[in-house]
């Protein structure tokens, strides 16, 4: 199995521009979730989906970004616009089951840089 | 909102030292995992614990809840290179509704050839 996709891996941008950020989750896992880390606040939840639809956005940080899973194969997660504090690297994960038997797969993560 | 504090923060070690891990919260979590995370990837679990007092070995790790499952420990016996990376601990979340995994602070261990 190829794992979870992640691309691009590495995103620079200017302040002001918008960003996306893609996923390919594991065939046949029916969850996916999005993480931000940074050394000041760790590894954070974003958003996670189950069969395409979401569940808890409640760790989205502001409007400016927004997250989508239009068919079980791919995720998008946009920030326009984009600001410097959110330099991180994002990880995508999916999981077959959730929660406590499941295991989260995670992807390779892109690392953001907004100047 | 839950938190999850690791220590210690940094660890560097000589090779076939033994080191433990802590993972300590106020909060009840309904199980706790643990994740090794190298350079440049992703986080890859390692364990996952849901019974208070359970303890798990993976080869030279050990693994253990506590018995309230508000605190976690990894014991890392003889130490080795291939064991550097960051540690994080992450606890399922029984308040949410939605239910998710809160992550630690991490443990960042360099073993030394």
């Amino acid at each position: 199995d190829a794992g979870v996709i992640q691309s691009p891996r590495h995103e620079v941008t200017e302040m002001g521009q918008e960003v996306t950020l893609r996923c390919k989750p594991i065939s046949g896992h029916d969850y996916l979730f999005w993480y931000r880390q940074t050394m000041m606040r760790g590894l954070e939840l974003l958003i996670y989906f189950n069969n395409n639809v979401p569940i808890d956005d409640s760790g989205m940080p502001e409007d400016r970004f927004s997250a989508k899973m239009p068919n079980a194969s791919f995720s998008t997660l946009k920030i326009q616009p984009s600001e410097p504090r959110d330099s991180a690297v994002y990880f995508c994960a999916s999981s077959l089951v959730y929660p406590t038997a499941g295991t989260q797969y995670f992807g390779p993560g892109t690392r953001l840089l907004v100047l | 909102t839950q938190l999850l504090e690791q220590s210690p923060q940094f660890l560097s070690i000589q090779e076939g030292e033994n080191l433990t891990v802590y993972c300590n919260s106020s909060s009840v979590f309904s199980s706790l995992q643990w994740y090794r995370q190298e350079p440049g990837e992703g986080p890859v679990l390692l364990v996952t614990v849901v019974t208070g007092g359970e303890v798990k070995k993976l080869k030279r790790l050990t693994f253990q809840f506590g018995d309230a499952r508000k605190d976690s420990s990894l014991h890392i016996t003889a130490a080795q290179p291939g064991d550097t990376g960051l540690y994080l601990c992450a606890g399922g979340d029984p308040t949410s509704g939605t239910y998710k995994y809160i992550f630690g602070t991490g443990t960042r261990l360099k073993v030394l050839a």
